[in-house]
Order: structure tokens, then C-alpha cells, then sequence
């Protein structure tokens, strides 16, 4: 079935300093991924679809510049937390939709640590 | 705006026994998907079950059924003969069918007793 790569799995890293995390959808093309956050014992809160070959749609309340979504092929998806803070410390997880109304294949997440 | 409704934050079965998670949404659509994600400690996404809002016939996949209600948008996830590997968080979810997007609730931690 149809994977989503998802790495690094955990980071840690200094405040200031900036993280990239890439979501790859293995055995198909997605033309849209998304990014989600979630807190411990909470939901998944969409942040932004990242849209191959155009800017991605960011929801509301999420900082643009803080996380840079840049969607380089039909096959990756990457996201760059910029200036860390301990407050943005939290679990990030992408998603692509395969083919036509098949459900979400989700990554399997990367927990972020910010010291 | 699409809103999914998760009344129980936490849930609790024994071992072989039956439990329902509930879930309602809102929506003035009428082509939708309705989905339950399991979320287990490891944090991965799984998909449990899906329903086509257009079917009347409630989805089943061995142990796990759902109660597709449309007019009062409610979609139940019934799981029989509860096994300890039952134990997640379970997540509620609403897509358009012309979309891809995904609404999710809030979660229902469950917890299996042996």
C-alpha cells in the first residue's frame, strides 16, 4: 500500500537554530500534503497544505514565516521550523492523500524538542 | 465551517468485552466520508474504518463497526471482543468527498482492562 516517509522521527535542538523535516510519499505522487501539530492528549491541528508548485495555504493563527513549507517534487513535502523556541516543542505529522478518495496516508511523525 | 464532536475524552472496557466511542459533526454537505483513526502510544496514524455518507449500510471491518446515523450526524465506532492492542487514542474524522482535507475531533483516550 501506499507509504509516507516521514524523517527525522525525533530531533532535538537548540533555541534559535532552525529544523527541517521532510515527508515523502514513497509509491505515488501528491500533489498536496499536509502538516499537522499535535500536542500531548490533544487532536491533530492542521497547519498548512503544502501545495507542489505554489505556495501553501497556511491556516489561520499559524506564523508563515516560523514554518516554511516548501513542496520541491510531487514526491516531497518539507518543513523548516525557523528560530526554534521551547514552545513550539510539540509532535509535527504530514499526511498525503493517495489516489482518488482513498483515505490519508499519514507519516509517522517527527517529536520535536526544543531546549 | 465542518466541526467533528468527541463527547468522551476517555473510555474504559474490559478485556472481551464491547465498547462505542461516540461521534457527531457538523455539516451542511451531504457527500462526505466519515473516518476512525487509532492513534496507539507509538503515535502512528491508523486507519480503523471508513464510511461513504451516501451508503445507508453501516461499514464493518471484523471486530469494529460503525453506527452511521445522517440525519442527527452521528457516527458511532462500536468495537467487539475488546483485545488489550485496542488500547489508543481513537480520532473521529470528516472529509468532503471533493476534497482531501480532514476534520479532526478530539479524541478518545481508550483504555483496555485485562
Amino acid at each position: 500500500g501506499a507509504v509516507v516517509s516521514q524523517h527525522p522521527s525525533r530531533v532535538i535542538c537548540k533555541s534559535g537554530t532552525s529544523v527541517k523535516i521532510e515527508c515523502r510519499s514513497l509509491d505515488f505522487q501528491a500533489t498536496t500534503m499536509f502538516w499537522y501539530r499535535q500536542f500531548p492528549k490533544q487532536s491533530l491541528m492542521l497547519m498548512a497544505t503544502s501545495n507542489e508548485g505554489s505556495k501553501a495555504t497556511y491556516e489561520q493563527g499559524v506564523e508563515k514565516d516560523k514554518f516554511l513549507i516548501n513542496h520541491a517534487s510531487l514526491t516531497l513535502s518539507t518543513l523548516t521550523v525557523t528560530s526554534a523556541h521551547p514552545e513550539d516543542s510539540s509532535f509535527y505529522i504530514c499526511s498525503a492523500p493517495g489516489q482518488y478518495n482513498s483515505p490519508l496516508h499519514f507519516g509517522n511523525g517527527t517529536r520535536l524538542t526544543v531546549t | 465551517a465542518q466541526t467533528v464532536t468527541q463527547s468522551q475524552p476517555e473510555m474504559s472496557v474490559q478485556e472481551a468485552e464491547t465498547v462505542t466511542l461516540s461521534c457527531t459533526y457538523d455539516t451542511s454537505e451531504s457527500d462526505y466520508y466519515l473516518f476512525w483513526y487509532k492513534q496507539p502510544p507509538s503515535r502512528q496514524m491508523i486507519l480503523v474504518i471508513r464510511q461513504e455518507a451516501y451508503k445507508q449500510q453501516n461499514a464493518t471491518e471484523n471486530r469494529f463497526s460503525v453506527n452511521f446515523q445522517k440525519a442527527a450526524k452521528s457516527f458511532s465506532l462500536k468495537i467487539s471482543d475488546s483485545q488489550l492492542g485496542d488500547a489508543a487514542m481513537y480520532f473521529c474524522a470528516y472529509k468532503l468527498t471533493s476534497g482531501s482535507r480532514l476534520t479532526f475531533g478530539e479524541g478518545t483516550q481508550l483504555t483496555v482492562n485485562p
